[in-house]
């Protein structure tokens, strides 16, 4: 089972910030947050991970709370091309990809014009 | 750089029919990794192929089996076709060296009549 808990839905004005927020309150010591997106008719795109320091690059950035039970993806200025399912997933890293991903039901963004 | 590449991108089979849906891992990448998509649901893992081997397998039966030939593509077989198996079938790709990303296919999408 995922061990992330995400709403099943958000809207978002284009131009504005999207905040999607994500609780994994029991995620392990070594255990990373990862974000990844889907849209329509096509497979997961990576977006970003963190272990415990807020993250940045260029698609979106990632704030974890300092005891690491939740965190929030942020879109600073979402477009229409972002309208995707965003799903937030913990998984330990540093195995060269051997850890498989375990998905939720993530959470269905709709960014409105 | 074609990324990874999953063929083919539609399949319809009846029930009691086999199937073999295909994988090219993104150059450069070793590791192969299935996912199976069902409506309305996020990706479940299958399994994972490295050095030719399953590595890891998620909670499917052995009617789903699997190959990785040396050049790292991959093949997913699924047996005795249910309508359940109905599906997008996803394909990640992977480098043992690294631990952040996986970068999927765009999927095949088969339909069991």
């Amino acid at each position: 089972d995922a061990k992330t808990t995400q709403p099943t839905s958000m809207d978002c004005a284009e131009g504005r910030a999207a905040n999607l927020p994500c609780n994994h309150s029991t995620i392990s010591g070594n255990e990373y947050v990862y974000w990844y997106r889907q849209i329509h008719s096509q497979g997961p795109q990576y977006i970003i991970h963190g272990l415990k320091n807020n993250e940045t690059n260029e698609m979106a950035s990632l704030i974890i709370t300092e005891d690491r039970k939740s965190s929030t993806l942020i879109l600073p200025h979402a477009t229409l091309r972002d309208t995707a399912v965003y799903y937030c997933i913990v998984r330990v890293a540093g195995q060269g990809g051997s850890e498989k991903l375990v998905f939720g039901k993530g959470t269905k963004l709709t960014v409105n014009p | 750089d074609a990324g990874v590449t999953q063929s083919p991108t539609h399949l319809i089979k009846t029930r009691g029919q086999q199937v073999t849906l295909r994988c090219s891992p993104k150059s450069g990448h070793d590791t192969v990794s299935w996912y199976q998509q069902a409506l309305g649901q996020g990706p479940q893992f299958i399994f994972q192929y490295y050095e030719e081997e399953e590595r890891q397998r998620g909670n499917f039966p052995d009617r789903f089996s699997g190959h990785q030939f040396p050049n790292y593509s991959s093949e997913l077989n699924v047996n005795a076709l249910l309508l359940g198996d109905s599906a997008l079938y996803l394909c990640a790709s992977s480098f043992i060296g690294s631990n952040e990303k996986l970068f999927f296919g765009s999927g095949t999408q088969l339909s069991v009549l």
